[in-house]
């Protein structure tokens, strides 16, 4: 069974440019998470979704990000415009029933916005 | 000061040691995860725990709900244990993991 797929692994672009992470979850998986990680820190959450429905949104900036799941599958993050401090590893992770259940991570974008 | 708190941030060993991996946090929790980030690479979890203890082959956790304190421990290391091990914490009545910085680990030939 294919893990949690995100592309790019890697993106380098210039501050004020717009960016983009896909996600595409364990098949099956309900709950999709966003996370952001900072160099010799842990993920912190951005935005949680429960089927197609964001439900835990209070820690995306929304002035510059935004998010969305049609359909209940695949993931999409965006960022418009880049600033030097969004460079960071954005992780996706996905989960099967309840909080208790273990969550699927997978392997990350690293951006570096110069 | 973090909710969650690990210690050592960074740990180095000779191949065939014991390790411990400290993780200390705040606040009532209904579960805890030791997850494990090698460079480059996305995380896995290894445990959840809400008492006691797990083992997974040279891997055990233990955590002290009284204590609000958990460790993981690696019988015989090898170098392919080095990684960053976090801790995370679900606080109770949340659905939201609260994630410790990570210890690093090198674990020598």
């Amino acid at each position: 069974e294919a893990g949690v797929v995100q592309s790019p692994r890697y993106k380098i672009i210039e501050k004020k440019q717009p960016v983009a992470f896909w996600c595409n979850p364990i098949s099956g998986h309900n709950t999709l998470y966003w996370y952001r990680q900072n160099l010799g820190q842990g993920p912190e959450l951005l935005i949680r979704y429960e089927n197609e429905e964001a439900v835990d949104d209070s820690q995306l900036p929304k002035d510059r990000f935004s998010a969305e799941r049609l359909k209940g599958v695949d993931s999409t993050l965006k960022i418009q415009p880049a600033e030097l401090g969004d460079s960071a590893v954005y992780l996706c992770a996905s989960r099967l029933g309840g909080k208790y259940n273990e969550q699927f991570f997978g392997p990350g974008t690293r951006l570096t916005v110069l | 000061k973090n909710e969650v708190e690990q210690s050592p941030q960074n740990l180095t060993a000779q191949e065939g040691e014991f390790i411990t991996i400290n993780c200390s946090y705040s606040v009532g929790i209904s579960a805890l995860h030791w997850l494990q980030q090698h460079p480059g690479g996305g995380i896995v979890s290894l445990f959840m725990l809400s008492s006691g203890k797990k083992k997974h082959g040279r891997l055990i956790a233990t955590i002290n709900i009284q204590e609000k304190h958990s460790s993981l421990h690696i019988t015989a290391s090898h170098p392919r244990d080095s990684a960053v091990y976090i801790c995370a914490v679900l606080p109770g009545g949340s659905e939201k993991l609260v994630f410790g910085k990570g210890t690093k680990l090198t674990v020598n030939p």
